[in-house]
């Protein structure tokens, strides 16, 4: 297994652009988790996927957010009408149980200008 | 809500020597709980982890005891070494959610 793997792992964009990222977990598992981390700090928890199904968002997640994982497997998280606030490391991570750790990818990189 | 207070970097020691990095975190159920470490121009990585009171993870050196009494999960090693510098976070994960919440990190710096 090759572990979480992201793209792109950079990404600059002008302010007011939309962008999204994906996001692959390891392949058996069914949990997958954003997160996003500025500079200096903790991943903050933004949302979190069982199969499809999206069970929790953090109110950190705007109505400019909205993530996808239409089969269960690959994840993607869209950001529209970006703000220089949104310039952070986005990570992602899966996990095969509830309680259980997470693997995390090397994250994307947005920096907005 | 939840949450997690660690010890305020940057910490800066000389190789070999003995190392603490403290870590509480909010007594609300019975959390997992989990060391992640970050080293330079890479992804987080799982350090070691504790999933019951008195559990002790290990990892590469690395010791932290689920304490339960003092809600505390602090990280420990006996004689650091130049490649252990990184970022450090103490992270809980609370069965209910299963997110982890993680501490603001600690960065370690080891001097040869």
């Amino acid at each position: 297994d090759t572990g979480v793997s992201q793209d792109p792992r950079h990404k600059i964009t002008k302010r007011g652009q939309n962008v999204t990222f994906r996001c692959d977990p390891i392949s058996e598992h069914n949990r997958l988790y954003w997160y996003r981390q500025t500079l200096g700090q903790g991943p903050e928890f933004l949302t979190y996927f069982q199969n499809e199904a999206q069970l929790e968002k953090s109110r950190l997640l705007s109505d400019r957010f909205s993530a996808e994982r239409p089969k269960g497997s690959f994840s993607t998280l869209e950001i529209q009408r970006t703000e220089q606030g949104d310039s952070a490391m986005y990570l992602c991570a899966s996990s095969a149980e509830e309680g259980y750790e997470q693997y995390f990818g090397p994250g994307t990189r947005l920096t907005v200008t | 809500g939840n949450s997690v207070t660690q010890m305020e970097g940057p910490v800066t020691l000389s190789e070999e020597a003995f190392l603490t990095i403290n870590c509480t975190y909010t007594a609300t159920g019975y959390p997992s709980l989990f060391w992640y470490v970050q080293y330079p121009g890479e992804g987080l990585q799982l350090l070691l982890k504790a999933t019951k009171a008195d559990d002790k993870g290990s990892n590469k050196g690395f010791e932290a005891t689920y304490r339960k009494e003092t809600t505390s999960f602090h990280l420990e090693k006996g004689s650091v070494q130049v490649s252990d510098s990184a970022v450090y976070f103490c992270a809980p994960s609370y069965s209910s959610a299963s997110k982890i919440i993680f501490g603001s990190g600690t960065r370690l710096s080891i001097r040869p």
